[in-house]
């Protein structure tokens, strides 16, 4: 079946340390795209890609860092430099502009 | 640029009942709109979506909007509300060209009374 799919669902760190979210598709998707969804904020924009090996900041980049190696995977680093990076992260992926996007099941990262 | 206004944070309906859950936008382009729908710690379904062609668009689980442009509006509607309709629903935009990402509302809790 084709997806979406993210690992892990949850995940927790120690603050100061780098984590790294996987997002990989089987959807032969062009575009990805990595949202942060805090409680009664909905979704902002981190990073998104239009082709491997390009990538683009979105709303709130800062603290966060991507690549775009393989069609298939876009995986999303929280670094240090995320001054409260406790959420609820999101990959999607679409086929082009404006097709819908597809989500992923999330991961829910907590600092402690 | 795009922005997204959903009017309500909670809506509570009865069980039968009309839902309507109401989204206006902002775009200085025409817009794509699109209705998500996202269960408990979970990703994010599609509902629907306007792309320009028909402004009444229906989508799953018997969920429609119109699309009205001298409203700036694409509200989402159902004739009868179920238990398994309630979930955080999200109103998106996409505008600008480009396979940028879409500008999200900041959600509409449905909540389903018995």
């Amino acid at each position: 079946d084709g997806g979406i799919t993210q690992s892990p669902k949850y995940l927790f760190r120690k603050e100061g340390q780098n984590v790294t979210l996987s997002c990989e598709q089987n959807l032969n998707h062009d575009a990805m795209y990595w949202y942060r969804q805090d409680p009664g904020q909905g979704l902002r924009l981190i990073y998104y890609s239009q082709i491997v090996n390009d990538f683009q900041k979105g709303d709130i980049a800062e603290g966060y860092s991507v690549s775009r190696e393989k069609k298939e995977s876009f995986p999303l680093t929280v670094t240090s430099a995320q001054k409260n990076p406790t959420a609820f992260y999101l990959c999607a992926s679409s086929i082009g502009w404006p097709g819908e996007q597809f989500f992923g099941p999330g991961t829910r990262l907590t600092v402690l | 640029a795009q922005s997204v206004t959903q009017l309500g944070s909670h809506v509570s309906v009865s069980e039968g009942a009309l839902v309507l859950l109401r989204c206006n936008y902002s775009s200085s382009v025409p817009p794509y709109l699109f209705w998500y729908v996202q269960y408990p710690n979970q990703g994010l379904q599609l509902l629907l979506k306007y792309t320009s062609a028909a402004t009444l668009v229906k989508g799953i689980n018997g969920f429609e909007a119109e699309f009205k442009k001298s409203e700036t509006s694409f509200h989402l509607t159902k004739p009868s509300a179920h238990m398994s309709d309630a979930a955080e629903y999200f109103c998106a935009v996409s505008g600008g060209g480009g396979a940028d990402g879409l500008t999200f509302g900041k959600g509409t809790h449905l909540i389903i009374q018995p």
